[in-house]
């Protein structure tokens, strides 16, 4: 199957920084990732849907200023944490999709963020 | 909107045996996709099996079948003769099949699957 890194997979940060999460599709070109928050035994939550070339598309609560997505190539989606504080403390996963209508969705990783 | 519901939030199998788990969902769309996923301690993601709506056949992945009843929306795992590595967080997810849609997946609350020895 079709392979997704994200990088870092663990990272630490103080209060008030920033942080940024890299999602990369390795081996196929990805017209749309998914970025998703998950909580300890708990479901994936979906934060936002990114086309390359566009604006990413926030689901309802998300605060688009606070987690700033950017996809700027058919392999690369970017998300920022802007001024991260502890409750942004999380599981952070992104997954990635071809164009194509049956095309699944292969996910990556994901990335452990503690803010302290 | 789209809903899907996982009902045991967790289960028990012993090894060798065979068990099923449970999902429901609601949706107004006649085309549409279904999914298992896997989420092993490791948290990648795994895809175990999907069934394409239209389709009546039940789709099978080695020791994993589904149970697709289309006018009952319902969409259960069945594992047989469960492993060790079996264990894991089991999230049911729907996804429309309509062009317009951007492919995003709506997941279940999840089940959480113990596999004794």
């Amino acid at each position: 199957g079709a392979v997704v890194s994200q990088h870092p997979s663990w990272v630490i940060c103080k209060s008030g920084t920033s942080v940024k999460i890299e999602c990369r599709s390795l081996d196929f070109q990805a017209t749309t990732m998914f970025w998703y928050r998950q909580f300890p035994k708990q479901s994936l939550m979906l934060m936002a849907t990114s086309n390359e070339g566009s604006k990413a598309t926030y689901e309802q609560g998300v605060e688009k200023d606070k987690f700033l997505i950017n996809h700027a190539s058919l392999t690369l989606s970017t998300l920022t944490v802007t001024s991260a504080h502890p409750e942004d403390s999380s599981f952070y996963i992104c997954s990635a999709r071809t164009g194509n209508r049956k095309a699944e969705q292969f996910f990556g990783p994901g990335t452990r963020l503690t803010v302290l | 909107a789209q809903t899907v519901t996982q009902s045991q939030p967790e289960m028990s199998v012993q090894e060798a045996e065979t068990v099923t788990l449970s999902c429901t969902y609601d949706t107004s769309e006649s085309d549409y996709y279904l999914f298992w996923y896997k989420q092993p301690p490791s948290r990648q993601m795994i895809l175990v099996i999907r069934q394409e709506a239209y389709k009546q056949q039940n789709a099978t992945e080695n020791r994993f079948s589904v149970n697709f009843q289309k006018a009952a929306k319902s969409f259960s795992l069945k594992i047989s003769d469960s492993q060790l590595g079996d264990a894991a967080m089991y999230f049911c997810a729907y996804r429309s099949a309509f062009t317009s849609n951007t492919g995003k997946l709506i997941f279940g609350q999840g089940t959480t699957l113990q596999v004794k020895p």
